[in-house]
């Protein structure tokens, strides 16, 4: 069973333009919502990430929105450049807790 | 600062042959240390989870197993490997204790099975 959901499977955005991934969650019980940004052989490095107590959380070109009421996420990559071509893995998890579940990513593809 | 290393960087094996990965943490005491395998385009799936030495939470039935000999040391381990046994697999640790939110990830070891 998929705790997180997310979508798209992939994106092709132009340069300038805002690129935009979606996650969705069932356990209300989770209180840490993290995005990750993956390079093609590289690990997976931690983007930005926020607790449900906000709305909205901006970090440079990188703004999460969150609706708690409707159990969902969202990445914004304004401004997207050819360098944020990557692999972004949502996730979510809950304090006191061990394990985080994973969205099974967005492959992006910013065009110069 | 913490650092998580992992080794080694790439390796080819053959079907049938044993496994054995490692990950270490540097920079921190009684992390939770975990195991993923990435498949080509996939997303990432846990294997292995620990939050202290000799605790292991295994998550999928599998030929692989998992151990903690030491604090800062996870190992990943198979006595012989499947043909899909290949893939990515990352290490990642987080404070334990319920102390941190943030996971982070290890560089990642590339295991081809052929």
């Amino acid at each position: 069973q998929q705790q997180v959901k997310q979508s798209p499977q992939s994106l092709i955005v132009q340069k300038g333009g805002i690129s935009i991934i979606n996650c969705a969650y069932e356990n209300t019980a989770f209180d840490y919502f993290p995005w990750y940004q993956q390079f093609p052989g590289k690990g997976p490095a931690l983007l930005i990430a926020i607790r449900p107590d906000v709305s909205e959380k901006k970090e440079g070109r990188f703004t999460i929105s969150f609706n708690k009421s409707a159990k969902q996420f969202s990445l914004h990559i304004m401004d997207s450049q050819p360098g944020d071509s990557a692999t972004y893995f949502c996730a979510a998890s809950m304090l006191p807790g061990n394990q985080f579940y994973f969205g099974t990513g967005t492959s992006l593809t910013v065009i110069p | 600062s913490q650092t998580i290393h992992q080794w080694p960087a790439t390796l080819v094996q053959p079907v049938g042959s044993p496994l054995s990965l490692e990950c270490t943490v540097e920079g921190t005491s009684n992390p939770n240390l975990y195991w993923y395998r990435q498949a080509a385009g996939r997303g990432l799936q846990l294997l292995f989870y620990s939050v202290g030495i000799g605790q292991i939470s295994s998550e999928v039935p599998q030929n692989l197993s998992a151990s903690r000999p030491q604090d800062r040391q996870f190992i990943l381990s198979s006595k012989k490997l499947l043909l899909s046994d290949s893939g990515f697999y990352l290490c990642a640790w987080r404070l334990g204790g319920g102390r941190e939110e943030t996971q982070y990830f290890g560089p990642g070891t590339r295991l081809l099975v052929l």
